[in-house]
C-alpha cells in the first residue's frame, strides 16, 4: 500500500498558541489528501479536504479559520491549529487517496496527538 | 449523508476464539473498507472489496460485501493477542469521486479485547 507519513507524532502545546502539523505522501503524488479528527474511542470524523493549489473544501462544523489548511505540494498537506484551546486537544489524522479508478482506497498517516495546556 | 452502523461496539474473548462483526448502512455503498487501528496510531487497511458478493480473505481474517450492497462483514478466525485494536468499516460516499475520490464514511468502530 501507499505510505502517508504524519510529523508531529505528539505535541503539547500552551493556549492560545498555534500548532502545525504535516501531511506527506512519500512514495506517490496526492492532489487531494483528507485531515480527520479522533475523540478517545470514537470514529474518525472528517474536517476538511485538501485540494493542490487550491482551497480546502471543510465540513459542516468545522471552522476554516480555526483550521488552516495548506496543501502546496502534490506530497505535502498541512494542517494549522490557530490560537489553540483545550478543547481543541484531540488526535488527528491525514490520509491520502490510493489508486485512481475502482480502487477507491485511502490511506492513513500515523495520527498526531494535540494536547492543549 | 450516508451512515455505516458497525456493531458490536464491544468484544472481550479468549485468545483462539473466532470473532464476528458487521456494518450495515441505509444506502449503498459500492466499496467496502475494513480497517484496523491500534492505540495512538492512524488506521491500517485490512481487506478492500469492490463487487457485491465479494468474499475475500486475508490471513487469517475473511470479509464479505452483502449482495444488497447494504452491509459488509469482518471475521477474524483463531484471534490472538495481537489482534487487540478498534476496527473500522469505511466506505466512499456513493458520489465520491473527482475531487473527493479517497473521501470515506466511518462505521463507529468495534473495540476488540483478547484475553490470553
Amino acid at each position: 500500500g501507499a505510505v502517508v507519513s504524519q510529523h508531529p507524532s505528539r505535541v503539547i502545546c500552551k493556549s492560545g498558541t498555534s500548532v502545525k502539523i504535516e501531511c506527506r505522501s512519500l512514495d506517490f503524488q496526492a492532489t487531494t489528501m483528507f485531515w480527520y479528527r479522533q475523540f478517545p474511542k470514537q470514529s474518525l470524523m472528517l474536517m476538511a479536504t485538501s485540494n493542490e493549489g487550491s482551497k480546502a473544501t471543510y465540513e459542516q462544523g468545522v471552522e476554516k479559520d480555526k483550521f488552516l489548511i495548506n496543501h502546496a505540494s502534490l506530497t505535502l498537506s498541512t494542517l494549522t491549529v490557530t490560537s489553540a484551546h483545550p478543547e481543541d486537544s484531540s488526535f488527528y489524522i491525514c490520509s491520502a487517496p490510493g489508486r485512481q479508478g475502482l480502487k477507491r482506497e485511502a490511506f492513513f498517516g500515523q495520527g498526531t496527538r494535540l494536547t492543549v495546556v | 449523508g450516508q451512515q455505516l452502523n458497525q456493531s458490536p461496539q464491544s468484544m472481550f474473548i479468549q485468545e483462539g476464539e473466532d470473532v464476528s462483526m458487521n456494518c450495515t448502512s441505509s444506502s449503498i455503498f459500492n466499496t467496502w473498507l475494513w480497517y484496523k487501528q491500534d492505540p495512538g496510531e492512524g488506521p491500517v487497511l485490512l481487506i478492500a472489496l469492490y463487487k457485491a458478493g465479494e468474499l475475500t480473505s486475508n490471513g487469517r481474517l475473511t470479509a464479505q460485501f452483502g449482495i444488497t450492497r447494504k452491509d459488509s462483514f469482518l471475521n477474524i478466525s483463531a484471534s490472538i493477542p495481537s489482534d487487540v485494536g478498534i476496527y473500522f468499516c469505511a466506505g466512499p460516499p456513493i458520489n465520491a469521486g473527482g475531487t473527493s475520490y479517497g473521501k470515506l464514511t466511518f462505521g463507529q468502530g468495534t473495540i476488540l479485547t483478547v484475553h490470553p
